[in-house]
């Protein structure tokens, strides 16, 4: 499996409050993603990152914003969270933007 | 990229072949067929992927027809860890973001 580790796994964080999700990988990779995934609507691209520094947005990236300070840790923040952003997240990895995407074991955050 | 088809859900039988239709009738040249899974309360997992050839990898065959616009995932012998969600995604091979774009994919459930 690809070296790909999420934290936290779980988290219940009332509305209002910053969060962090935080992405790390093991495998020197390029692209860096994240997605969320909700009942009826499957996976979708929040935010990605081709390089530190480098990040552009999704389909789905309100909300939301992203850092890449090194290679390896790629964050996810939601600045005051909502609860319509209870969602499984999801990040990914990818050695260039052509190449097969490496999922991540996904956090579970719910906003009350 | 090219909208993709799939029926929403499939059974298949312990030791048996699945076979995964995927219909992409818009693709275009330069557009690859890539196919994920997803098991349940895991991050989604590469499967293969094809240009317009047949493709086999110790996971699964990919089967696309001489015109591209459709192709077949095929487990040769499923087994009860197979149950997943399926994704057939297409994708511009060129694409420098690497974006992928699920769809709902195919729902297999492999019994006993």
């Amino acid at each position: 499996d690809a070296g790909i580790t999420q934290s936290p796994r779980h988290k219940v964080t009332e509305t209002g409050t910053p969060v962090t999700l935080r992405c790390h990988q093991t495998e020197n990779h390029r692209y860096m993603y994240w997605y969320r995934q909700d009942p009826g609507h499957g996976l979708r691209l929040i935010h990605y990152s081709y390089g530190v520094k480098d990040t552009d947005k999704g389909e789905v990236s309100d909300g939301y914003s992203v850092s890449r300070s090194k290679t390896e840790d790629f964050l996810l923040t939601l600045e005051s969270a909502t609860s319509s952003q209870t969602s499984v997240y999801f990040c990914a990895i990818s050695y260039t933007g052509s190449y097969e995407q490496y999922f991540g074991p996904g956090t579970r955050l719910t906003v009350t | 990229d090219a909208k993709t088809t799939q029926p929403p859900s499939m059974d298949c039988a312990e030791g048996r072949a699945a076979n995964l239709p995927c219909n992409h009738s818009t693709i275009s040249g330069n557009e690859y067929v890539y196919w994920y899974r997803q098991i349940h309360s895991q991050g989604p997992q590469y499967i293969i992927h094809g240009l317009k050839n047949n493709e086999t990898n110790e996971m699964a065959s990919l089967i696309i027809t001489e015109d591209r616009k459709s192709s077949t995932l095929i487990l040769p012998h499923a087994t009860l860890r197979d149950t997943a969600v399926y994704y057939c995604i297409v994708r511009n091979g060129s694409g420098n973001t690497g974006k992928l774009i699920f769809g709902q994919g195919t729902t297999l459930q492999v019994k006993p």
